[in-house]
């Protein structure tokens, strides 16, 4: 079975500085999507970022970038330029691409909070 | 396009009564996955279904159940409540089963058993 592990509760950044976040995952599969989602406390899902497994280029959009370490099996997300919207809490989550076995696999959570 | 619509977002029952909730995605978007999500056990998932079909199913009880309507809104259904049913119930839709496009949640269903 596959799982995912945050190993951060908890981490506070300093509006304007750059955290990055953990996640480690655990799979036979070679083929598969990642993603890092927001949570803010509206508890409304929001995709933060996704990267195809089969990519060795690591995914950026804006602000938000990853590492992808496909061998180490993981999986970190890099926030730059910190601000009070980014305040969440952050959920790794691991999606297998094959077979009839598709769902999200989610880790515990990260809590983010950004520090004026 | 509207985003993904849950009702109703409270609702509270009692122990042993059963409850349904709907989710309807956005438009064009056929697959459907149900999450619940606790301060305990975190988000888990629940089931999907694709065209009328249940794909896969998570680790609950046969009290879970749910279904998929030829427009694509899903309903779940939980009879004889239990107080660890209390829970945030997410429904998500992507627009095919088989291709990892993003998932589009919805704000989710705020379930209270007392």
């Amino acid at each position: 079975a596959q799982t995912v592990t945050q190993s951060q509760p908890e981490m506070s950044v300093q509006e304007a500085e750059t955290v990055t976040l953990s996640c480690t995952y655990d799979t036979s599969e070679s083929d598969y999507y990642l993603f890092w989602y927001k949570q803010p406390p509206s508890r409304q899902m929001i995709l933060v970022i996704r990267q195809e497994a089969y990519k060795q280029q690591n995914a950026t959009e804006n602000r938000f970038s990853v590492n992808f370490q496909k061998a180490a099996k993981s999986f970190s997300l890099k926030i730059s330029d910190s601000q009070l919207g980014d305040a969440a809490m952050y959920f790794c989550a691991y999606g297998v691409s094959s077979g009839s076995a598709r769902q999200l696999t989610f880790g515990s959570g990260t809590q983010l909070t950004v520090l004026p | 396009k509207a985003g993904v619509t849950q009702t109703p977002r409270y609702l509270i029952k009692t122990r042993g009564q059963q409850v349904t909730l709907s989710c309807s995605p956005i438009s064009g978007h056929r697959s459907v996955s149900w999450y619940q999500q606790t301060p305990g056990q975190g988000l888990q998932f629940l089931f999907e279904y694709f065209s009328e079909t249940q794909r896969n199913k998570g680790n609950f009880p046969g009290r879970f159940s749910g279904r998929q309507f030829s427009n694509s809104r899903s309903e779940m259904n939980v009879s004889t409540l239990e107080l660890g049913d209390s829970a945030l119930y997410l429904c998500a839709s992507t627009p095919m089963a088989w291709v990892w496009n993003e998932q589009f949640f919805g704000p989710g269903t705020r379930l209270t058993v007392l």
